[in-house]
């Protein structure tokens, strides 16, 4: 049981240069998350998707676009990066209601120079 | 403005005493609480929650209390052991258009000393 599935692992990127992270979670669950790490600010949220189809920003979704490509599966896409955006990424999902416990994936590492 | 305040960066403590983690929240919808513990170069996982019509919750050698009135909740551990040295995030979740949202707070760094 792989549970969520984050990749790649680690990415240095140039100023300007795209990519997109992609994320996987094989326990059906219905909602799913994209946060960022940063020393001394803890897990923030970037955007996240309710269910199949649909997705919000969170605190700081500014430089990122996502896409629910179906129940398994949600990408987060840097367009242009930016410095700022050097951070390590958590996708995470989790069920709907009671026991919103999330599960997360191990983190990407980006390091945009 | 931060909806869920850690405010303690760090705690020390003796291995066999009690770690206790303070937690505190601002918004008022919220209706559930968690508790999640991280380790260097892996991904925060899930330890105990709590939902707001409770104020203790308890599993094997962690317990989480809630204040609502005070806004405040926190995490004891008991005993503490050195495998307890990890950064423990406090989370919340309030209904948003049929999903539950997570915020978190920065995170109090634990240390356990043999």
């Amino acid at each position: 049981n792989a549970g969520v599935t984050q990749t790649p692992k680690f990415q240095v990127l140039k100023t300007g240069q795209s990519m997109t992270l992609q994320c996987a979670q094989d326990m059906n669950h219905n909602s799913m998350y994209w946060y960022r790490q940063d020393p001394g600010m803890g897990l923030r949220l970037i955007y996240y998707s309710a269910s199949e189809g649909t997705t919000d920003k969170g605190e700081v979704p500014n430089g990122y676009n996502v896409s629910r490509l179906n129940k398994r599966e949600f990408s987060l896409r840097l367009e242009s990066a930016a410095p700022s955006q050097t951070s390590v990424y958590f996708c995470a999902s989790s069920d709907q209601g009671w026991g919103t416990e999330a599960f997360f994936g191990q983190g990407t590492r980006l390091t945009v120079v | 403005d931060q909806q869920v305040k850690q405010n303690s960066p760090s705690l020390s403590v003796q291995e066999g005493r009690i770690s206790i983690l303070n937690c505190d929240y601002t918004n008022s919808m919220f209706d559930y609480f968690l508790w999640y513990k991280k380790y260097p170069a892996e991904g925060p996982t899930f330890l105990i929650s709590i939902s707001s019509i409770k104020d203790k919750n308890e599993d094997g050698r962690f317990t989480v209390f809630l204040n609502k009135s005070a806004k405040h909740l926190s995490l004891h551990i008991v005993p503490s052991q050195p495998g307890d040295s990890a950064v423990y995030f406090c989370a919340a979740s309030a209904p948003q258009g049929g999903s539950e949202k997570l915020v978190f707070g920065k995170g109090t760094k634990l240390t356990v000393n043999p």
